[in-house]
């Protein structure tokens, strides 16, 4: 079935750090790819979305671009802040049926001032 | 920004005992979702729900759950009879129109704790 495999957290970066977080995918047919974003006590928020391939979605300064060839869409940004502490869910939208979400485990981003 | 809003923000129940999660949905959203994450486990969808009926459900939505959309405003979720392992953070999401193109907005989540 459709899954969503995410890296390993927790991510400790240093500020200003490149930051990357891996987040492959499997699924039938061509879904579209989110990041969302879950800061403390919050709920998940969008951060960025592409829907096909070579889509690179953008916002915040993160980035992340959808490969069908490598079935990835790993999330980047040049240079982080503490403020961008999270956790971070990759989530992809099945094509069929009541297009759910299905979301990796989530990567907690601690950055260190 | 309209936003989903979820009440309780944490709920404490006692095993066995009946709970309602509520969720207002943003305003002219059509599709609404609950999914739940227990704690260190993934987000998993649970229901989506459209035009007041049950669109789809995974295998844990079995018939302890029920949701119902009791007014033009709120959506709720309704597990009849609690067990230890429902204790779960729960998320309730809505969309504009579905396909591929259309984001879900989640709320804050109600933190859901059985004893």
């Amino acid at each position: 079935g459709d899954s969503v495999t995410q890296m390993e957290g927790p991510v400790t970066l240093s500020e200003e750090a490149f930051l990357t977080i891996n987040c492959t995918y499997t699924a039938t047919g061509y879904p579209s790819l989110f990041w969302y974003v879950q800061y403390p006590g919050e709920g998940l928020q969008l951060l960025l979305k592409a829907t096909k391939a070579d889509d690179k979605g953008s916002n915040k300064g993160f980035e992340a671009t959808y490969r069908k060839e490598t079935t990835s869409f790993h999330l980047e940004k040049g240079s982080v802040q503490v403020s961008d502490s999270a956790v971070y869910f990759c989530a992809l939208t099945v094509t069929s049926g009541t297009y759910k979400y299905i979301f990796g485990t989530g990567t907690r981003l601690k950055v260190l001032a | 920004e309209p936003e989903v809003t979820q009440t309780p923000s944490h709920q404490v129940t006692q095993m066995g005992q009946e709970v309602i999660l509520r969720c207002v949905p943003i305003s002219n959203h059509l599709y609404f979702y609950w999914y739940r994450q227990i704690l260190g486990q993934k987000v998993e969808f649970l229901v989506s729900f459209y035009n007041n009926e049950i669109s789809e459900k995974s295998e844990i939505f079995d018939d302890q759950f029920s949701v119902e959309r009791p007014d033009g405003s709120n959506f709720t979720l309704k597990i009849r009879s609690t067990k230890l392992e429902d204790s779960a953070m729960y998320f309730c999401a809505s969309s504009e129109g579905q396909g591929l193109n259309q984001p879900q907005h989640f709320g804050d989540g109600t933190r859901l704790s059985i004893l």
